[in-house]
């Protein structure tokens, strides 16, 4: 499982709330990730990470930011939650060779 | 733009193969990836392949690649119940080829009869 770790796996909130998910690593891979998954549009990128405060946007990034102030937890947060936002949230870790991408268990947000 | 295509389902009968087919727009991906779901868990990595290798074989999986095409494969020899899932084919971009960012395809269910 390459030691990921996302946090909470279930939550539900309610419109307009702040709403952090956690992802924890435990193995210094530098790189990593924060999709959504959505029917019809399999999964879609949000932000990533390419080091300790160094972060960049995927292709739906409105409405997300992330923090990484350290290597082993990257965390993406809601402002002010939407119910578009009522998605599968997957973590992911670039492996230190470069080749493979592992992913989280997911975290189950809805969003009423 | 980036896109990759997937058939939404296919049903098969236990014992027989699996043919799921992908294609994909950048022809300069690095990396396509096979990735697995079943309901309520995350994704497993089943295989990748290189863009410079055409085929690769493990165990029950092969994956075939023709580049000309841009078009992808996952064949799963001797399918069982257990291989009903959602599979996930998955391209890494050329320009992305240094951070690792992947453009997914919606899925192909898999349906397996007893």
């Amino acid at each position: 499982d390459a030691g990921i770790t996302q946090s909470p796996r279930h939550k539900v909130t309610e419109t307009g709330t702040p709403v952090t998910l956690r992802c924890h690593q435990t193995e210094n891979h530098r790189y990593m990730y924060w999709y959504r998954q959505d029917p019809g549009h399999g999964l879609r990128l949000i932000h990533y990470s390419y080091g300790v405060k160094d972060t960049d946007k995927g292709e739906v990034s409105d409405g997300y930011s992330v923090s990484r102030s350290k290597t082993e937890d990257f965390l993406l947060t809601l402002e002010s939650a939407t119910s578009s936002q009522t998605s599968v949230y997957f973590c992911a870790i670039l492996d230190g060779l470069g080749n493979t991408i592992y992913f989280g268990e997911g975290s189950w947000l809805t969003v009423v | 733009g980036e896109d990759v295509e997937q058939s939404l389902f296919l049903s098969v009968r236990e014992g027989d193969s699996s043919v799921i087919n992908c294609t994909y727009t950048d022809s300069s991906s690095t990396y396509l990836y096979w990735y697995k779901q079943e309901p309520g868990a995350g994704l497993q990595l089943l295989t990748y392949i290189f863009s410079n290798m055409d085929m690769k074989q493990d165990q029950r999986l092969t994956v075939l690649l023709n580049k000309k095409d841009k078009h992808l494969s996952l064949r799963i020899a001797d399918t069982q119940t257990g291989d009903s899932a959602i599979y996930f084919c998955a391209e890494r971009p050329f320009g992305s080829s240094n951070t690792g960012k992947l453009i997914f395809g919606q899925g192909t269910t898999l349906q397996v009869k007893p």
